[in-house]
Protein backbone atom coordinates (compact mmCIF):
# COMPACT_ATOMS: atom_id res chain seq x y z
CA UNK A 1 0.00 0.00 0.00
CA UNK A 2 1.44 3.21 -0.70
CA UNK A 3 1.70 6.36 1.72
CA UNK A 4 -1.35 9.00 0.74
CA UNK A 5 0.17 12.13 -1.13
CA UNK A 6 0.67 15.61 1.28
CA UNK A 7 2.30 18.70 0.44
CA UNK A 8 5.07 18.62 2.57
CA UNK A 9 5.09 22.23 3.56
CA UNK A 10 2.62 24.62 4.57
CA UNK A 11 2.89 28.41 5.76
CA UNK A 12 0.54 30.83 6.21
CA UNK A 13 0.29 34.05 9.14
CA UNK A 14 -0.96 34.35 11.88
CA UNK A 15 -5.12 34.97 11.80
CA UNK A 16 -5.07 33.87 8.16
CA UNK A 17 -6.95 30.44 7.04
CA UNK A 18 -4.96 27.65 5.22
CA UNK A 19 -6.19 24.76 3.76
CA UNK A 20 -4.02 21.60 2.65
CA UNK A 21 -4.66 18.25 0.65
CA UNK A 22 -4.30 14.33 1.13
CA UNK A 23 -4.19 12.67 -1.88
CA UNK A 24 -5.70 8.88 -2.07
CA UNK A 25 -7.07 6.10 -4.76
CA UNK A 26 -10.65 4.55 -5.13
CA UNK A 27 -8.87 1.95 -2.74
CA UNK A 28 -8.40 4.37 0.00
CA UNK A 29 -9.70 8.07 0.14
CA UNK A 30 -12.47 7.75 -2.83
CA UNK A 31 -14.30 4.90 -1.64
CA UNK A 32 -14.04 5.16 2.45
CA UNK A 33 -15.63 8.16 4.64
CA UNK A 34 -13.08 7.11 7.12
CA UNK A 35 -10.11 10.01 7.01
CA UNK A 36 -8.88 11.46 9.52
CA UNK A 37 -6.28 14.04 10.57
CA UNK A 38 -3.77 13.90 13.01
CA UNK A 39 -1.49 17.05 14.48
CA UNK A 40 2.12 16.16 15.72
CA UNK A 41 4.60 18.32 17.90
CA UNK A 42 8.15 17.55 17.82
CA UNK A 43 8.62 14.83 20.12
CA UNK A 44 4.87 14.43 20.80
CA UNK A 45 2.15 12.05 20.37
CA UNK A 46 -0.11 12.71 17.47
CA UNK A 47 -3.17 13.99 18.29
CA UNK A 48 -6.63 13.52 16.51
CA UNK A 49 -7.69 16.49 15.19
CA UNK A 50 -10.74 15.07 12.80
CA UNK A 51 -12.45 11.94 12.12
CA UNK A 52 -14.76 10.46 9.42
CA UNK A 53 -13.51 13.02 7.05
CA UNK A 54 -14.97 16.17 8.73
CA UNK A 55 -15.63 15.34 12.49
CA UNK A 56 -14.40 16.80 15.32
CA UNK A 57 -13.53 15.04 18.89
CA UNK A 58 -14.89 16.77 21.53
CA UNK A 59 -13.02 19.35 22.76
CA UNK A 60 -10.95 19.98 19.80
CA UNK A 61 -10.90 23.67 18.31
CA UNK A 62 -13.65 24.36 15.82
CA UNK A 63 -10.93 26.02 13.85
CA UNK A 64 -9.96 22.47 12.21
CA UNK A 65 -12.26 21.62 9.43
CA UNK A 66 -12.28 18.74 7.27
CA UNK A 67 -13.77 17.85 3.67
CA UNK A 68 -13.30 15.02 0.88
CA UNK A 69 -14.10 14.92 -3.05
CA UNK A 70 -13.40 12.06 -4.93
CA UNK A 71 -9.88 10.79 -4.35
CA UNK A 72 -8.84 13.70 -2.04
CA UNK A 73 -9.37 14.91 1.48
CA UNK A 74 -8.06 18.42 2.90
CA UNK A 75 -7.95 19.59 6.27
CA UNK A 76 -8.32 23.57 6.73
CA UNK A 77 -6.97 25.54 9.72
CA UNK A 78 -9.08 29.28 10.15
CA UNK A 79 -7.75 31.44 12.26
CA UNK A 80 -4.24 30.35 12.07
CA UNK A 81 -2.49 30.59 15.47
CA UNK A 82 1.05 29.70 16.68
CA UNK A 83 0.44 26.65 18.77
CA UNK A 84 -0.50 25.42 15.42
CA UNK A 85 2.98 25.20 13.75
CA UNK A 86 3.28 21.33 13.62
CA UNK A 87 3.47 18.59 11.19
CA UNK A 88 -0.20 16.99 10.02
CA UNK A 89 -0.99 13.68 8.76
CA UNK A 90 -4.20 12.00 7.40
CA UNK A 91 -5.20 8.29 7.24
CA UNK A 92 -7.56 6.48 5.44
CA UNK A 93 -8.89 2.97 5.81
CA UNK A 94 -7.90 0.73 2.43
CA UNK A 95 -10.10 -1.84 0.51
CA UNK A 96 -7.80 -4.16 2.15
CA UNK A 97 -9.09 -3.35 5.69
CA UNK A 98 -5.66 -1.60 6.61
CA UNK A 99 -4.71 1.85 7.31
CA UNK A 100 -2.43 4.08 5.48
CA UNK A 101 -1.43 7.29 6.51
CA UNK A 102 -0.24 10.76 4.59
CA UNK A 103 3.66 11.52 3.54
CA UNK A 104 2.67 14.46 6.33
CA UNK A 105 2.36 17.89 6.10
CA UNK A 106 5.02 20.59 7.90
CA UNK A 107 2.70 23.91 8.48
CA UNK A 108 4.49 26.74 9.59
CA UNK A 109 3.14 30.09 11.07
CA UNK A 110 4.84 33.33 9.70
CA UNK B 1 -9.31 9.21 31.03
CA UNK B 2 -7.37 6.49 28.75
CA UNK B 3 -3.99 6.61 28.91
CA UNK B 4 -1.54 4.10 26.99
CA UNK B 5 1.93 3.73 27.53
CA UNK B 6 4.77 1.74 25.55
CA UNK B 7 7.63 -0.16 27.52
CA UNK B 8 10.53 -2.27 26.45
CA UNK B 9 14.20 -2.45 25.15
CA UNK B 10 14.97 0.67 23.55
CA UNK B 11 18.06 -1.52 21.91
CA UNK B 12 18.08 -3.84 19.64
CA UNK B 13 20.67 -5.99 17.61
CA UNK B 14 19.82 -6.63 14.09
CA UNK B 15 18.11 -10.55 13.36
CA UNK B 16 17.07 -10.29 16.49
CA UNK B 17 13.38 -9.87 17.48
CA UNK B 18 12.09 -6.56 19.38
CA UNK B 19 9.25 -6.68 21.83
CA UNK B 20 7.60 -4.54 23.41
CA UNK B 21 3.98 -4.12 25.44
CA UNK B 22 1.55 -1.41 25.81
CA UNK B 23 0.35 -1.17 29.34
CA UNK B 24 -3.50 0.48 29.74
CA UNK B 25 -5.32 2.63 32.12
CA UNK B 26 -8.19 4.44 32.39
CA UNK B 27 -10.07 2.04 29.91
CA UNK B 28 -9.84 -2.22 29.10
CA UNK B 29 -8.08 -3.62 26.40
CA UNK B 30 -11.24 -6.46 27.20
CA UNK B 31 -13.68 -3.64 25.70
CA UNK B 32 -15.85 -5.44 22.58
CA UNK B 33 -15.72 -2.02 20.94
CA UNK B 34 -11.97 -0.84 20.60
CA UNK B 35 -8.96 -2.20 18.39
CA UNK B 36 -5.63 -1.96 20.25
CA UNK B 37 -3.45 -0.75 17.77
CA UNK B 38 0.67 -0.35 16.86
CA UNK B 39 2.07 2.50 14.63
CA UNK B 40 6.15 3.80 14.08
CA UNK B 41 7.86 6.52 13.18
CA UNK B 42 11.39 6.59 12.10
CA UNK B 43 13.42 9.28 12.33
CA UNK B 44 12.35 12.79 10.56
CA UNK B 45 9.62 10.39 8.75
CA UNK B 46 6.17 9.52 8.18
CA UNK B 47 3.72 7.21 10.40
CA UNK B 48 3.27 3.58 9.44
CA UNK B 49 0.50 1.53 10.81
CA UNK B 50 1.50 -1.79 12.30
CA UNK B 51 -1.50 -3.30 12.72
CA UNK B 52 -4.28 -3.83 15.63
CA UNK B 53 -5.94 -6.80 17.90
CA UNK B 54 -8.96 -6.80 19.19
CA UNK B 55 -9.95 -8.39 22.66
CA UNK B 56 -10.60 -12.08 21.13
CA UNK B 57 -7.20 -12.58 19.60
CA UNK B 58 -8.04 -11.60 15.93
CA UNK B 59 -5.02 -9.68 14.48
CA UNK B 60 -4.82 -7.42 11.65
CA UNK B 61 -1.34 -6.41 9.61
CA UNK B 62 0.29 -4.41 7.75
CA UNK B 63 1.31 -6.56 4.70
CA UNK B 64 4.40 -5.02 3.83
CA UNK B 65 4.88 -6.15 7.94
CA UNK B 66 2.55 -9.01 7.89
CA UNK B 67 5.61 -12.04 7.86
CA UNK B 68 7.73 -10.74 10.58
CA UNK B 69 4.92 -8.93 12.93
CA UNK B 70 2.69 -10.57 16.05
CA UNK B 71 0.26 -8.43 18.02
CA UNK B 72 -1.06 -9.99 21.54
CA UNK B 73 -3.20 -9.15 24.28
CA UNK B 74 -2.64 -10.35 27.78
CA UNK B 75 -6.46 -9.14 29.44
CA UNK B 76 -5.34 -10.13 32.87
CA UNK B 77 -2.93 -7.53 32.86
CA UNK B 78 -4.78 -5.01 30.24
CA UNK B 79 -1.91 -4.97 28.58
CA UNK B 80 -1.26 -5.71 23.88
CA UNK B 81 2.26 -6.55 22.95
CA UNK B 82 4.00 -6.24 19.58
CA UNK B 83 7.17 -8.69 18.35
CA UNK B 84 8.46 -7.71 15.25
CA UNK B 85 11.19 -10.62 14.49
CA UNK B 86 14.47 -10.23 11.90
CA UNK B 87 14.80 -6.77 12.63
CA UNK B 88 17.43 -4.53 11.16
CA UNK B 89 18.26 -0.55 10.62
CA UNK B 90 15.48 0.02 8.79
CA UNK B 91 13.07 -0.97 11.72
CA UNK B 92 14.56 2.03 13.99
CA UNK B 93 12.13 4.08 14.94
CA UNK B 94 9.63 5.54 17.30
CA UNK B 95 7.30 3.04 18.22
CA UNK B 96 3.22 3.89 19.47
CA UNK B 97 0.52 2.32 20.76
CA UNK B 98 -3.14 3.45 20.18
CA UNK B 99 -6.55 2.42 20.48
CA UNK B 100 -8.16 2.33 17.45
CA UNK B 101 -12.31 3.11 16.76
CA UNK B 102 -14.01 0.77 14.27
CA UNK B 103 -14.30 3.80 12.03
CA UNK B 104 -10.44 3.48 11.62
CA UNK B 105 -9.07 6.50 13.44
CA UNK B 106 -6.82 6.64 16.84
CA UNK B 107 -8.34 8.43 19.43
CA UNK B 108 -5.85 7.86 22.16
CA UNK B 109 -2.01 7.56 22.25
CA UNK B 110 0.90 6.15 24.06
CA UNK B 111 3.76 8.61 24.53
CA UNK B 112 5.93 6.34 21.75
CA UNK B 113 9.32 4.22 22.50
CA UNK B 114 12.33 4.70 20.75
CA UNK B 115 13.97 1.40 19.40
CA UNK B 116 17.37 1.12 17.84
CA UNK B 117 18.70 -1.55 15.79
CA UNK B 118 22.13 -1.75 16.14
CA UNK B 119 24.90 -3.87 17.10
Amino acid sequence: QSALTQPPSVSGSPGQPITFSCTGTSSDVGDYNYVSWYQQHPGKAPKLMIYDVSNRPSGESNRFSGSKSGNTASLTISGLQAEDEADYYCSSYTSSSTLVFGTGTKVTVL
Amino acid sequence: QVQLQESGPGLVKPSETLSLTCTVSGGSVSSGYYYWSWIRQPPGKGLEWIGYIYYSGTTNYNPSLKSRVTISVHTSKNQFSLKLNSVTAADTALYFCARQLPDWFLDYWGQGTLVTVSS
